[in-house]
């Protein structure tokens, strides 16, 4: 299995520009989750799907931010317009859900954002 | 609110100790913890779970305990090897997860 695929690795772009991270999940997984990872912060969550469904998107900054997940083997993050402050390395993971809870997460190898 | 720490200090510790990280949750009870192992540039990967009745677990080298009324987990490496090097993570399972901002160890040969 190939693991969880993200894409682009790094990006640098200009303030207000927009961007748009990518996550293919592993194959069989029913959910996905966008983090973002910064020194002071730690690895926060921004927003879960399950069954490609939003269920809690809490931990979205603001507005700026949208998620979406169009079928079961990709989802997108966009932040439109961007700020410096956004700068930060950013997760994608997934697992699938089974009876019991608690299941392990698999993490992609991140998108390291800055934006200038 | 629900709040996970873990210290933020790096640990260096010789090669053949045992190595132990302190995780401690504050303001709600999580039904599981679990801990990661991130390296640099990479995401973080699983390593144990443990669940609010039980008292510890193990894996190889790895021991976890968690303690409900300390509200406290303990991560410990025994017979610790430079390649343990890492930033450890640990996360707290409700209805959703949360991590800590992890604790850099640093296993010196």
């Amino acid at each position: 299995d190939a693991g969880v695929i993200q894409s682009p690795r790094h990006e640098v772009t200009e303030m207000g520009q927009e961007v748009t991270l990518r996550c293919k999940p592993i194959s069989g997984h029913n959910s996905l989750f966008w983090y973002r990872q910064t020194m002071m912060r730690g690895l926060e969550l921004l927003i879960y799907f399950n069954n490609n469904v939003p269920i809690d998107d809490s931990g979205m900054p603001e507005d700026r931010f949208s998620a979406k997940m169009p079928n079961a083997s990709f989802s997108t993050l966009k932040i439109q317009p961007s700020e410096p402050r956004d700068s930060a390395v950013y997760f994608c993971a997934s697992n699938k859900i089974a009876s019991g809870g608690a299941d392990t997460q698999y993490f992609g190898p991140g998108t390291r954002l800055t934006v200038l | 609110s629900q709040k996970i720490e873990q210290n933020s200090e790096a640990l260096n510790i010789q090669e053949g100790k045992t190595a132990t990280l302190t995780c401690n949750y504050t303001n709600y009870s999580p039904a599981y913890l679990q801990w990661y192992r991130q390296d640099p540039g990479r995401g973080p990967v699983f390593l144990l779970l443990i669940r609010e009745n039980e008292k510890e677990k193990r894996k190889e080298r790895l021991k976890v305990t968690f303690d409900t009324t300390l509200k406290q987990s303990l991560f410990h490496i025994t017979a610790s090897q430079p390649a343990d090097s890492a930033t450890y993570l640990c996360a707290s399972v409700t209805y959703k997860y949360i991590f800590g901002t992890g604790t850099r160890l640093k296993v010196l040969a």
